[in-house]
């Protein structure tokens, strides 16, 4: 099995321009987690899904950020328009189940907003 | 909003040293669990802890989950350079929540 497969590995934008961030969660996993990693703030929920339907959005920061899972294979996290602040690295993760299922991490997207 | 406090936030010893880092919150859990993330990758489990008081061992890795389930450690038997990374606890929100909640973890550095 390949693991969680994130694209791009790293990203470098200027403030205002649209980010895209893409992830392919192992196959046959029902959850899909998408979080944010900075020195400050460790590493945040930003919003998870179940068979492919959003059920935490809490920890979204603001309208700016948006998150879809079209299929069982394939998500994105997009922010629109980025500001110098999203700058982290964002993380993918996917489990098989709740409870005691580990979660199972892509290897990130490093962004940076100029 | 449950928060699990880790600590130390950054340790630095030598090889063959032993060490200690701890989990701790007000809340109770079901189960926690540890990860290890190395620069430049994901978080990677390590072990899960369900039952109060359980101990785990993972070659020279010992984890513990306190008698009331607000609180564990990992103890590191003479330490290798290997072991260097930042080690994060986790546990699930409250209720069936499936969202995983990380702790900020303990970076450790072990010097040859």
């Amino acid at each position: 099995d390949a693991g969680v497969i994130q694209s791009p590995r790293h990203e470098v934008t200027e403030m205002g321009q649209e980010v895209t961030l893409r992830c392919k969660p192992i196959s046959g996993h029902d959850y899909l987690f998408w979080y944010r990693q900075t020195m400050m703030r460790g590493l945040e929920l930003l919003i998870y899904f179940n068979n492919n339907v959003p059920i935490d959005d809490s920890g979204m920061p603001e309208d700016r950020f948006s998150a879809k899972m079209p299929n069982a294979s394939f998500s994105t996290l997009k922010i629109q328009p980025s500001e110098p602040r999203d700058s982290a690295v964002y993380f993918c993760a996917s489990s098989l189940e709740q409870g005691l299922s580990p979660l199972h991490f892509g290897n990130g997207t490093r962004l940076t907003v100029t | 909003t449950q928060l699990l406090e880790q600590s130390p936030q950054f340790l630095s010893i030598q090889e063959g040293e032993n060490l200690t880092v701890y989990c701790n919150s007000s809340s109770v859990f079901s189960s926690l669990q540890w990860y290890r993330q190395e620069p430049g990758e994901g978080p990677v489990l390590l072990v899960t802890v369900v039952t109060g008081g359980e101990v785990k061992k993972l070659k020279r890795l010992t984890f513990q989950f306190g008698d009331a389930r607000k609180d564990s450690s990992l103890h590191i038997t003479a330490a290798q350079p290997g072991d260097t990374g930042l080690y994060l606890c986790a546990a699930r929100g409250g209720g069936s929540q499936g969202n995983l909640i990380f702790g900020k973890g303990t970076k450790l550095s072990v010097k040859p």
